[in-house]
């Protein structure tokens, strides 16, 4: 069974640009959930998407956003970047996102802004 | 009170030696706790996990230590080997909170020969 996919895996933006990142989960989840991860806060839960509702949300403002289609690959943007978004945006996938449902992390896409 | 606590931030040991990574949680309404492993240009992966009805959980080298009345728990890996050598993150999420996980800060485990 294939993993879950991220593309791209490197992107490099300039302050106030806008970005979209993508997530293929493993067939079969329905439930996709994306996390910031930087040195200084570690992981952070932006949002979760599951039958293409957004069910959880987590503390960032709304320049995040993400959306979720009807074969469950999902996409985020960050719009008018900032130098504080450069981060590692990890995308995980599970069967339902049910409490005990195994996690599928992909390898994350490394967004730099300049 | 939505915080995961996780020390020591780095962690050396010899190859064999026993790692002990710590957490704890002040939220009460924490229900599942898994333990989280990442290589360098990886993502994230399920090492081990626990529901808090029970004080302890092995797979394998890995044991999971679980003190509900302190609201701590622990990592154990027996055994360690060089290829352990990786950031080691603590989690927990709620019932209603399903796939949200709150991590800890993260462990950089370094195994030496």
């Amino acid at each position: 069974k294939a993993g879950v996919t991220q593309t791209p895996r490197y992107l490099i933006k300039t302050r106030g640009q806008q970005v979209t990142l993508s997530c293929s989960p493993i067939s079969g989840h329905r439930s996709v959930s994306w996390y910031q991860q930087t040195p200084g806060q570690g992981l952070q839960f932006l949002f979760e998407y599951f039958s293409e509702t957004q069910r959880n949300k987590g503390n960032f403002p709304g320049r995040f956003s993400g959306r979720q289609f009807s074969n469950s690959r999902s996409e985020m943007n960050v719009s008018t970047l900032e130098l504080g978004d450069s981060a590692l945006y990890l995308c995980a996938s599970s069967w339902r996102g049910g409490l005990t449902d195994t996690q599928y992390f992909g390898p994350g896409t490394r967004l730099t802004v300049l | 009170q939505q915080q995961v606590k996780q020390s020591p931030q780095s962690l050396i040991v010899q190859k064999g030696g026993i790692s002990i990574i710590n957490c704890a949680y002040e939220n009460t309404a924490f229900d599942y706790f898994p333990w989280y492993q990442q290589f360098p240009g990886k993502g994230p992966a399920l090492l081990i996990a626990i529901r808090p009805d029970v004080s302890e959980k092995k797979e394998g080298r890995f044991t999971i230590s679980f003190n509900k009345s302190a609201k701590q728990f622990s990592l154990h890996i027996m055994d360690s080997q060089p290829g352990d050598s990786a950031t080691y993150f603590c989690a927990a999420s709620t019932e209603t909170s399903g796939s949200r996980l709150t991590f800890g800060e993260g462990t950089q485990l370094t195994v030496n020969p």
